[in-house]
């Protein structure tokens, strides 16, 4: 089956411990991007990557780090979360980012972070 | 800076009654608008996608329209049923690899 797979899917932590979120997918897309969401806000982009080796900094990249050495994982890495960092995050990916990022995002299931 | 602007922000309608969602953007250069279902819980999942030269587009009970001149986009559900409850994103596509999102409308159905 298609799709998107996140890990964990909720996690409560403390301030300063670093974790990881991983994010597969194995559709073989290029581009592949992180969002939070929050009550309000809507989803905001963090990182984004549009292809292996290459990421960029969305809206929010504040406070975290990514790294995409493989095509299908796009892991989200929080070096010292802090409880501002408590959300939902959602990894999505689209085949191709030539079509200027339009292409159809495949969202994973979401992780739901708490930072205490 | 580009901006997607969703009304209403949330409204409650009656199983089997017709909404309309609005969604005004600034964002240009101008790619394509998608319209994504996100259920309580889950990760968004697309609609539609509405490029330059379409005005209408339809999906099941689902029906978007998008004015490119005045920038403005429309969502509309057609007898709407229970499992319509979620909140409805607009997203649209910059041209620069970049997306602009709204912050969605929440519908809720009720019998």
């Amino acid at each position: 089956e298609a799709q998107v797979t996140q890990n964990p899917r909720y996690l409560i932590t403390v301030t300063g411990k670093k974790l990881t979120v991983t994010c597969s997918q194995n559709m073989n897309h290029e581009y592949m991007s992180w969002y939070r969401q929050d009550p309000g806000l809507g989803l905001r982009q963090i990182y984004y990557s549009m292809n292996v080796e290459v990421t960029d900094k969305g809206d929010v990249p504040e406070g975290y780090k990514v790294s995409r050495k493989e095509k299908r994982n796009f892991p989200l890495i929080l070096e010292s979360p802090s409880p501002n960092q408590t959300s939902l995050y959602f990894c999505a990916s689209s085949l191709t980012s030539r079509t200027s990022g339009g292409d159809e995002q495949f969202f994973g299931p979401g992780t739901r972070l708490t930072v205490l | 800076k580009n901006q997607v602007e969703q009304s209403p922000q949330s409204l409650i309608i009656l199983e089997g009654k017709n909404c309309t969602l609005q969604c005004n953007y600034t964002v240009s250069p101008f790619s394509n608008l998608r319209w994504y279902k996100q259920d309580t819980g889950r990760g968004p999942v697309s609609l539609t996608i509405m490029t330059f030269s379409e005005n209408t587009k339809s999906n099941g009970r689902y029906t978007a329209t998008l004015d490119a001149d005045t920038k403005q986009s429309s969502l509309h559900i057609t007898a709407s049923q229970l499992s319509d409850s979620a909140s409805y994103i607009c997203v649209v596509s910059a041209g620069n690899n970049r997306l602009a999102f709204g912050k969605g409308n929440q519908v809720v159905v009720i019998p």
